[in-house]
């Protein structure tokens, strides 16, 4: 049972390039999420989608899109790649909506450096 | 903005010894998560109390929760080297956006 899929693991980036994170996940949930952790700062939820169809924006959306392509796959965006990107990211999946207990299912993160 | 405050940041201690962890929040909650994560991984769901509990139990893990004092504990009895990791609480606010907001984590050592 795989559960959470991020790809790629690495990347390297320079200032301006563009690039999609891959995130799918094989348990039928409905909700997923993207978060950042930097040294420091703990985890901060980018954006998240409650249902296939719908997005909303986390703590801090901003240099960042999202696609939810499906009930399966949540995609994270980054149009132009700045230094203060750099970071991990990670992608997580629940059964259920925030508040009402479902835990989070994570994947092992891509390490993005933005040069 | 964090709505969890793990205390302490880092905790290093024996094999054998219990390993106790605070996290202070905000607002009224929902329910609070412990999540441990591993060095290069991703997270993992430990345990979750709701906010009409008080304490809970899994394993070796014991959360407790007190709503007066917007604070939870999670308690790791006879630790283990395998249980090095950093430990995180997330809580969820009543009424607002209902969104999962994670603490800073505590990282645990635990010597042979």
């Amino acid at each position: 049972n795989a559960g959470v899929t991020q790809t790629p693991k690495f990347q390297v980036l320079k200032t301006g390039q563009s690039m999609t994170l891959q995130c799918a996940q094989d348990m039928n949930h409905n909700s997923m999420y993207w978060y950042r952790q930097d040294p420091g700062m703990g985890l901060r939820l980018i954006y998240y989608s409650a249902s296939e169809g719908t997005t909303d924006k986390g703590e801090v959306p901003n240099g960042y899109n999202v696609s939810r392509l499906n009930k399966r796959e949540f995609s994270l965006r980054l149009e132009s790649a700045a230094p203060s990107q750099t970071s991990v990211y990670f992608c997580a999946s629940s059964g259920g909506r925030f508040g009402f207990g479902s835990p989070l299912h994570f994947g092992n993160g891509t390490r993005l450096t933005v040069t | 903005s964090q709505q969890g405050e793990e205390d302490p940041q880092a905790l290093s201690i024996q094999e054998g010894e219990n390993a106790t962890m605070n996290c202070s929040y905000k607002t009224s909650i929902n329910n609070l998560q412990w999540y441990r994560q591993n060095s290069g991984r991703g997270l993992v769901h430990l345990i979750l109390i709701r906010s009409n509990e008080r304490e809970k139990h899994s394993g070796r893990l014991r959360v407790t929760l007190d709503t007066s004092k917007k604070s939870s504990s999670l308690l790791i009895t006879a630790s283990r080297a395998a249980d090095t990791a950093s430990y995180f609480c997330a809580t969820d606010a009543q009424g607002g956006s209902e969104k999962l907001v994670f603490g800073k984590g505590t990282k645990l050592t635990v010597n042979p």
